[in-house]
């Protein structure tokens, strides 16, 4: 089974706006860790944010926040006042506590178009 | 500057050909992990190692080997095995303290095309 679902393939988004991207994730493990990474189209992976499953806040670096609904399982990230250079793809991930290993589980990512 | 290096940035290989593709980290980082992406999808995980000498299969492991002598590199084999090699291979880092929260730092990136 998919352990982290991105359901939107493709987004745009106007300059100055906000923008969400969902993601749903599926664990039993009561201890995880949600990643979400940003990829332009050099390639390269960058870290965003990061949330953990017993932050008792929402996570937020910058213009970055998550917006994290435990009961839900879901692990929105939002943008807000979009830049163009904000083009790019997103990948949420999840690492789960109990496995004795440090793997991270992506999802299939979404694309964010910025229009000026 | 602290990071990781893959190289090269761009690999054809021929059908039949065995390629090694390099992953050098200076971040003092235990775990290393190879990924492989094709287009317009998400990251698979390849192998991953959280030890010199040591490195476990990840869920696509078959027609790739690897290698983890040094602290520092973790080399890719992609072998004639591989069917379908043509992809982003990334390979990335950290470290394995404070078992949840330990980010991955990523690599640029090797393109590889079978001719």
């Amino acid at each position: 089974a998919q352990k982290i679902t991105q359901t939107q393939p493709g987004m745009f988004v106007q300059e100055k706006e906000a923008v969400t991207l969902d993601c749903t994730y599926d664990t039993s493990d009561p201890s995880y860790g949600l990643f979400w990474y940003k990829q332009p189209s050099s390639g390269e992976m960058i870290f965003l944010i990061y949330q953990g499953s017993y932050d008792q806040q929402n996570a937020t670096e910058g213009r970055y926040s998550l917006n994290f609904q435990k009961a839900r399982k879901s692990a929105n990230l939002v943008i807000s006042a979009s830049q163009l250079g904000d083009s790019a793809m997103y990948f949420c991930a999840m690492r789960e506590g109990q496995s004795n290993d440090y793997k991270l589980s992506f999802g299939a990512g979404t694309t964010v178009t910025v229009r000026a | 500057d602290g990071g990781i290096t893959q190289s090269p940035k761009y690999l054809f290989r021929k059908e039949g050909q065995n390629v090694t593709l390099s992953c050098e980290q200076n971040l003092n980082h235990d775990a290393m992990y190879w990924y492989r992406q094709d287009p317009g999808q998400g990251l698979r995980l390849i192998y991953y190692s959280q030890i010199v000498n040591d490195f476990q299969k990840g869920d696509i492991a078959e027609g790739y080997s690897v290698s983890r002598e040094k602290k520092e590199s973790f080399p890719l084999t992609v072998t004639s095995a591989q069917k379908n090699p043509t992809a982003f291979y990334l390979c990335a880092s950290s470290t394995v303290e404070g078992r949840i929260y330990n980010e991955q730092f990523f690599g640029p990136g090797t393109r590889l095309t079978v001719l």
